[in-house]
């Protein structure tokens, strides 16, 4: 296990309502990244957090946004949900504010079915 | 614009066989190159990464790798698999200049039969 964690492990909402996604990153790692992983398909990057400053955006619209707090923690909150928000979302957390070399280390991801 | 294709989405292969999935990128710049393991109902684990220096790289698991700039390729191979393989494999690109930005193929999943 990577430490990763994220919470809830299973949503269901429905169109329309707004959800908040949460994750805690590994001790030690100030940066978060999200992804979208739709069924079947690899995971799409989101966006990316660096001492609670977002640090590259992926091709997601704006009522797609985040937070990271001073522990390195972060949220992901997705607004007039769609029925295409369905998937699951990971969280990955890593350090040296993003540098391309860096691993990223995956949590076990929050399921969201959209009905 | 920087892409990954993963060729196979399927690969069927019995027991002890050996195996490789394939991998190919996109990139008019250095890349750093990564697979990823996905158990069911789980997040990703890392096998193994390319960054520098040797081609081949010897990830966990028995699994390696060789990145082929020519051919713009980083196939992952493992002479012999097991039940236990059964997964989601993913390979990834990352760029220098775009921070951590994990740009993923869309997965090869891996059967292994008794």
């Amino acid at each position: 296990e990577t430490g990763v964690t994220q919470s809830p492990t299973h949503l269901i909402k429905t169109r329309g309502q707004q959800v908040t996604l949460r994750c805690s990153s590994q001790s030690g790692h100030n940066t978060v990244s999200w992804y979208q992983q739709a069924l079947g398909q690899g995971p799409q990057f989101i966006f990316q957090y660096y001492r609670e400053e977002e640090n590259g955006r992926g091709n997601f619209p704006p009522r797609f946004s985040g937070l990271q707090f001073p522990n390195y923690s972060s949220e992901l909150n997705v607004n007039a949900l769609e029925l295409d928000d369905s998937a699951l979302y990971l969280c990955a957390s890593s350090t040296g504010g993003g540098a391309g070399r860096e691993t990223q280390y995956f949590g076990p991801g929050t399921r969201l079915l959209v009905l | 614009a920087q892409s990954v294709t993963q060729l196979d989405s399927q690969v069927p292969v019995f027991e002890e066989a050996p195996v490789e999935l394939r991998c190919n990128y996109s990139s008019s710049v250095s890349v750093y190159l990564f697979w990823y393991v996905q158990y069911p109902n789980q997040g990703l684990q890392l096998l193994l990464k390319y960054l520098s220096g040797s081609t081949l790289v010897k990830g966990i698991n028995g699994f390696e790798a060789e990145f082929n700039k020519s051919q713009t390729s980083f196939h992952l191979r493992k002479p012999s698999v097991h039940i236990s393989d059964t997964a989601e494999y993913f390979c990834a690109v990352s760029f220098n200049n775009a921070g951590n930005m994990l740009t993923f193929g869309g997965g090869t999943r891996l059967m292994v039969k008794p």
